[in-house]
């Protein structure tokens, strides 16, 4: 079982509703992340919270909204999304960060954008 | 810009051969270098990594071997077996960051 859990592992969305992805770290590590992976693209880091606290935006579109309420819960808040932003979202975490801190994604959530 | 450049894209090897995969990268103020596996359907787990102040790095069937002046570092596989076909992805990261910088990954698959 993975430390790193999310949910839903699939999910369907037209462009005009709002979703959100959750994220459920059980590692007691203190940073969490959200990645996106497409394919034929290296992962792209979107977001990083450390002790909750919001300390990357990695120049993602409004239109994603993280939301770190404690260390071990993570969300991402989708609305008016586009066909491309189609792809498999990673949520991980690490003890901290910085170098050499090994990072644990979970499994991901697809998103279809319709 | 890519930041980290990986290849090839894909591989075949055969049953107990070995796998090769490639990567190199252009900021040398990157000093931690993992390698990523990831099966289908699951996210990607660390399988091992290396920093610039040793040259090869060996656990098990895998090893990296890093050329600091070259800015390159490669995963290699030995006696590679089914179980190991995956994708892998290769990063780099700086000393007072927390952001990897991933290639694009390698298709790999062991036939028997």
């Amino acid at each position: 079982e993975t430390g790193v859990t999310q949910t839903p592992r699939h999910l369907v969305m037209g462009m005009t509703n709002k979703k959100s992805l959750k994220c459920e770290q059980h590692l007691g590590h203190n940073a969490m992340y959200w990645y996106k992976q497409s394919a034929k693209k290296p992962l792209e880091l979107m977001f990083v919270y450390s002790l909750e606290e919001r300390v990357e935006n990695n120049s993602v579109p409004s239109r994603f909204s993280p939301e770190c309420p404690n260390s071990s819960h993570l969300f991402l808040h989708l609305h008016t999304l586009q066909p491309e932003d189609s792809a498999l979202y990673l949520c991980a975490s690490s003890q901290q960060t910085g170098m050499g801190n090994t990072i644990y994604f979970g499994e991901g959530s697809w998103l279809t954008v319709v | 810009q890519q930041q980290v450049k990986q290849s090839p894209q894909s591989l075949i090897v055969q049953k107990g051969g070995i796998s090769i995969i490639n990567c190199a990268y252009e900021n040398t103020a990157f000093d931690y270098f993992p390698w990523y596996q990831q099966f289908p359907g699951k996210g990607p787990a660390l399988l091992i990594a290396i920093r610039p102040d040793v040259s090869e790095k060996k656990e098990g069937r895998f090893t990296i071997s890093f050329n600091k002046s070259a800015k390159q570092f490669s995963l290699h596989i030995m006696d590679s077996q089914p179980g190991d076909s995956a994708t892998y992805f290769c990063a780099a990261s700086m000393n007072s960051g927390y952001a990897l910088n991933f290639g694009k990954g390698t298709s790999l698959l062991v036939t028997p």
